[in-house]
């Protein structure tokens, strides 16, 4: 099984919302990332947990908290988003704590719009 | 700074013909990893193909070569026998200085394929 999940598929919020994206790999991978994306842009990594802790916080403001349950599960919780945060949402695993080497393993990603 | 250019926004080209999209990118280190990854519309993002700097060969997979030229910093994408399938954004990608944990994208090469 290569495949990393991502649910929801869609979501709409509202600035005062609070939501969770979520993201799942069974490929035993040590890494999972957190990317964001923009229409025609390439992604932009926001956060990278190695073996369970978070390793990289890309600077990303406080309305998005990381959260890494477990080896297989990742998840994003949202609040008090802004309108520019609307973008595409990617989810990515790679075997190791070096996916600047090792190939990473995308999911489909959550289209987040904040309305 | 790192960096990694691609100065081609759009390309296409005619169904079985080969296409060349290039990437350029700027590293003061001597050992690093250069990828392609491809995103086809509405799916998941995958690894193409990936290039060692060190090997002296360039890498293939199938259809797609690399031509990798270190003095030139040069890394460039062929795809020969192109196929509907290979309509995409195309991200040319490496990792930072002793930052095998994380990527740098490309800002990308939109690739069309006419019949």
């Amino acid at each position: 099984d290569t495949e990393v999940t991502q649910t929801p598929k869609h979501l709409v919020m509202g600035m005062t919302n609070k939501k969770s994206l979520k993201c799942e790999q069974h490929m035993g991978h040590r890494a999972m990332y957190w990317y964001k994306q923009k229409a025609k842009k390439p992604p932009e990594l926001m956060f990278v947990y190695s073996y369970e802790k978070l390793s990289i916080n890309e600077s990303v403001p406080s309305r998005f908290s990381p959260e890494c349950p477990n080896s297989s599960l990742l998840n994003l919780h949202l609040h008090a988003l802004q309108p520019e945060d609307s973008a595409l949402y990617l989810c990515a695993s790679s075997q190791g704590p070096t996916g600047g080497i090792d190939e990473q393993y995308f999911g489909p990603g959550t289209r987040l719009t904040v309305t | 700074a790192q960096t990694v250019t691609q100065s081609q926004p759009e390309m296409s080209v005619q169904e079985a013909e080969t296409v060349t999209l290039s990437c350029t990118y700027d590293t003061s280190e001597s050992d690093y990893y250069l990828f392609w990854y491809k995103q086809p519309p509405s799916r998941q993002m995958i690894l193409v193909i990936r290039q060692e700097a060190y090997k002296q060969q360039n890498a293939t997979e199938n259809r797609f070569s690399v031509n990798f030229q270190k003095a030139a910093k040069s890394f460039s994408l062929k795809i020969s026998d192109s196929q509907l399938g290979d309509a995409a954004m195309y991200f040319c990608a490496f990792p930072p200085p002793r930052g095998y944990n994380k990527l740098i994208f490309g800002a990308g090469t939109r690739l069309a394929v006419h019949p």
